[in-house]
C-alpha cells in the first residue's frame, strides 16, 4: 500500500459526459501528479501541482483540467470524454517539487468510455 | 531535451534465467536515474535509483549502474523468477534545469515462465 487513494476505482461513462477523478496523497507530500496510461500510447505524465500551484504540464488535452486543493488533495476533471480517453489514470504523490523525489503512485482509476 | 530510451518488448524468460533491460538517456546536465516497476493490477513503484555517475542502485536482487561514459542505466538481476514479471520503466530526472519532472521511457514487459 502507497498510501495514496484514488476514487473511483472503476468508471464507464458515455461520449460526451464529464467525470471528475479524486486522488489523495501520502501524508506530508505536496506534490501531486497526474499520468495516463492506455495500450497504445503508454505512461503519458499529464499534469503536475505542487502545495496547490500547477508546476508542470505534459501531455495534457484542453478537455482536460485538474486543481489541488488547500487540504493537498486533487482532482481531474475529463470533460466532453471521446472513446480514446479509455485508459488508466494514476496519481502519485512526492514530498518534493522536483522529479528526482521518489514518487508514490495509486491503484489508479480505470475509465472506460462507451 | 532530456529523453529515455528504452529497449523493445516483450521480454520472455525462463525462471532463473538473466535479465537485462537496457535504458539509454540524453540529458544537459547531471540527472538523477531511476527505475520504476509495474506488477500486473498495480500502480508503479520505484525499484531503484542512482544520483551520480558510478552509483549502483540495487534492490530485490536488481541492480543498475549509472554509467556517464556510455549515457547508460541498464537494468540487471542475475536469475528472475516468475513473481519478477511487470512492466519496468526507466526514468530520469535532471536537477540542474528549469524542466523538474520526471522524464519516462516507454517502459518494457517481461514475462518469466516457470
Amino acid at each position: 500500500d502507497s498510501g495514496v487513494t484514488q476514487t473511483p476505482k472503476h468508471l464507464i461513462t458515455a461520449t460526451g459526459q464529464r467525470v471528475t477523478l479524486r486522488c489523495s496523497p501520502r501524508s506530508g507530500d505536496l506534490s501531486v501528479y497526474w499520468y495516463q496510461q492506455s495500450l497504445d500510447q503508454g505512461l503519458q505524465f499529464l499534469i503536475h501541482y505542487y502545495n496547490g500551484e500547477e508546476r508542470a504540464k505534459g501531455n495534457i488535452l484542453e478537455r482536460f483540467s485538474a486543481q489541488q486543493f488547500p487540504d493537498l488533495h486533487s482532482e481531474l476533471n475529463l470533460s466532453s470524454l471521446e472513446l480514446g480517453d479509455s485508459a488508466l489514470y494514476f496519481c502519485a504523490s512526492s514530498v518534493g517539487n522536483g522529479g528526482w523525489y521518489e514518487q508514490f503512485f495509486g491503484p489508479g482509476t480505470r475509465l472506460t468510455v462507451l | 531535451g532530456n529523453s529515455v530510451t528504452q529497449m523493445e518488448g516483450p521480454v520472455t524468460l525462463s525462471e532463473e534465467a538473466f535479465l537485462t533491460i537496457n535504458c539509454t538517456y540524453t540529458a544537459t546536465g547531471y540527472p538523477s536515474l531511476f527505475w520504476y516497476v509495474q506488477y500486473p493490477g498495480e500502480g508503479l513503484q520505484l525499484l531503484l535509483k542512482a544520483t551520480k555517475a558510478d552509483d549502483k542502485g540495487s534492490n530485490k536482487g536488481f541492480e543498475a549502474t549509472y554509467r556517464k561514459e556510455t549515457t547508460s542505466f541498464h537494468l540487471e538481476k542475475g536469475s528472475v523468477q516468475v513473481s519478477d514479471s511487470a512492466v519496468y520503466f526507466c526514468a530520469l530526472s535532471d536537477r540542474a534545469g528549469n524542466n523538474r519532472k520526471l522524464i519516462w521511457g516507454l517502459g518494457t514487459s517481461l514475462a518469466v515462465n516457470p
